[in-house]
């Protein structure tokens, strides 16, 4: 079964300034995607950015970047230019890259709570 | 509609009470998710339908929770007898296909077992 395990709980940050959250998961898979996604006090998902785990690329969303180390199964996020807006729950989540059923659900890990700081 | 919607927002019952939570999906989607989310948690999945058909349910934490999405469009999740390990935030999702296209959540519904 796939797995995906955020390690830091909290994390701060003052305004313009960078920060990493860390993911990790485990799989046998070869194929998936992994995401984040932030999740503010109104409680709705909104997706980050995406990684497909065959593209060597990582992926860039405005000021939303990640590092992508496939061999040792690490997905973490940098903000850069951290705004209050920022401020949320992140969560790390995994999808099989198979099609059909349940392969399509998201497996996601116990989030980061953000804090930006004025 | 613009987004997934979801009603009620908050949901308060008495234990042993049963409940029913819906889901409005975006409009032409195929794919339907549920998951719940525990105070501090992650969302887990729940169960899945792919138009009127529920694909997976290996996510149903017992048999008092069921769901149907009868036409494939709105979909309802229902809880009988709840308990108090029932309360959580429900969110549910919509995507176009399932497959490469992105999920969209609704707001979720708190349901808070007293």
């Amino acid at each position: 079964a796939q797995t995906v395990t955020q390690s830091q709980p909290e994390m701060s940050v003052q305004e313009a300034e960078t920060v990493t959250l860390s993911c990790t998961y485990d799989t046998s898979e070869s194929d998936y995607y992994l995401f984040w996604y932030k999740q503010p006090p109104s409680r709705q998902m909104i997706l980050v950015i995406r990684q497909e785990a065959y593209k060597q690329q990582n992926a860039t969303e405005n000021r939303f970047s990640v590092n992508f180390q496939k061999a040792a199964k690490s997905f973490s996020l940098k903000i850069s230019d951290s705004q209050l807006g920022d401020a949320a729950m992140y969560f790390c989540a995994y999808r099989s890259g198979f099609y059909g059923g349940a392969t399509n659900k998201l497996i996601f890990g116990t989030g980061t709570l953000l804090a930006v700081q004025p | 509609g613009a987004g997934v919607s979801q009603s009620p927002r908050y949901k308060v019952a008495k234990r042993g009470q049963d409940v029913a939570l819906r889901c409005d999906p975006i409009s032409g989607h195929v794919s339907l998710f549920w998951y719940q989310q525990a105070l501090g948690q992650g969302p887990e999945f729940l169960t899945y339908f792919q138009n009127e058909a529920q694909l997976d349910k290996s996510g149903l934490p017992s048999d008092r929770f069921f769901a149907e999405r009868p036409e494939g469009s709105v979909s309802t999740l229902k809880i009988q007898r709840t308990q108090q390990e029932d309360s959580a935030v429900y969110l549910c999702a919509s995507s176009q296909d399932g497959m490469n296209t992105e999920a969209f959540f609704g707001q979720g519904t708190r349901l808070t077992v007293v």
